[in-house]
């Protein structure tokens, strides 16, 4: 069963524009959620978090939006560029020693 | 200056042999992670560090063992090994608890033929 889940596995964006990656949970433990961007033959790398005490995250291009009734995360990049073409892991943890629960990751594809 | 390193990057090895994947981190981190990606994409946590003692045992097979002879290291020994365990695995390592910031390294590409 998927806690978190990253419905669609890619997006197109062209340069300049938007992007705007979504994540769901089913897990209404979770309190605290990642992104993380992971380049071809890399690990991932931490771009941005939220604690559930927040709505809202922002650092630089990148705003992370979470809607704790609906159990939805989002990440807004603007404007997007083409390095920013990466695939995007949703993840989520809750308190003690658990660990994070990734999503499959949306591959973004920033078009210049 | 690589914070966080895994050798081998690739490994292709025949059913049935055992082999071992080294980490390495630089960073002063008290906790480090061994995670699997597998062929569905999905990265999910397969053992967790913290001062060198086993803190999460994500019920892996036990032909995985991790062993982690110092707070920088944790390697992970595949015994007999299976066509099931190819994956990517990712080394990684965080200052505390799963919360703080995990730092990954590159991946060891794994194909058991």
């Amino acid at each position: 069963d998927q806690q978190v889940k990253q419905n669609s596995p890619s997006l197109s964006v062209q340069e300049g524009r938007i992007s705007i990656l979504n994540c769901d949970y089913t897990n209404s433990m979770f309190d605290y959620f990642l992104w993380y961007k992971k380049y071809p033959a890399e690990g991932p790398t931490f771009l941005i978090s939220i604690s559930s005490i927040k709505d809202k995250n922002e650092d630089g291009r990148f705003t992370v939006f979470l809607n704790k009734s609906a159990k939805h995360l989002s990440l807004h990049i603007v404007p997007s560029q083409p390095g920013d073409s990466a695939v995007y892991f949703c993840a989520a943890s809750y308190s003690g020693n658990t660990p994070l629960v990734f999503g499959k990751g949306t591959r973004l594809s920033v078009i210049a | 200056d690589t914070a966080v390193s895994q050798t081998p990057k690739y490994l292709v090895t025949q059913m049935g042999n055992d082999k071992s994947i080294k980490c390495e981190q630089n960073l002063g981190h008290d906790t480090m992670y061994w995670y699997k990606q597998d062929s569905k994409k999905f990265l999910k946590i397969m053992f967790s560090y913290n001062n060198k003692e086993l803190i999460i045992n994500e019920t892996v097979p036990n032909r995985f063992s991790p062993k982690s002879p110092d707070k920088a290291h944790l390697n992970l020994h595949i015994n007999s090994l299976e066509l099931g365990d190819s994956a990517v695995y990712f080394c990684a390592s965080s200052q505390g608890t799963h919360k703080e910031t995990q730092y990954f390294g590159p991946g060891t590409r794994l194909l058991v033929l």
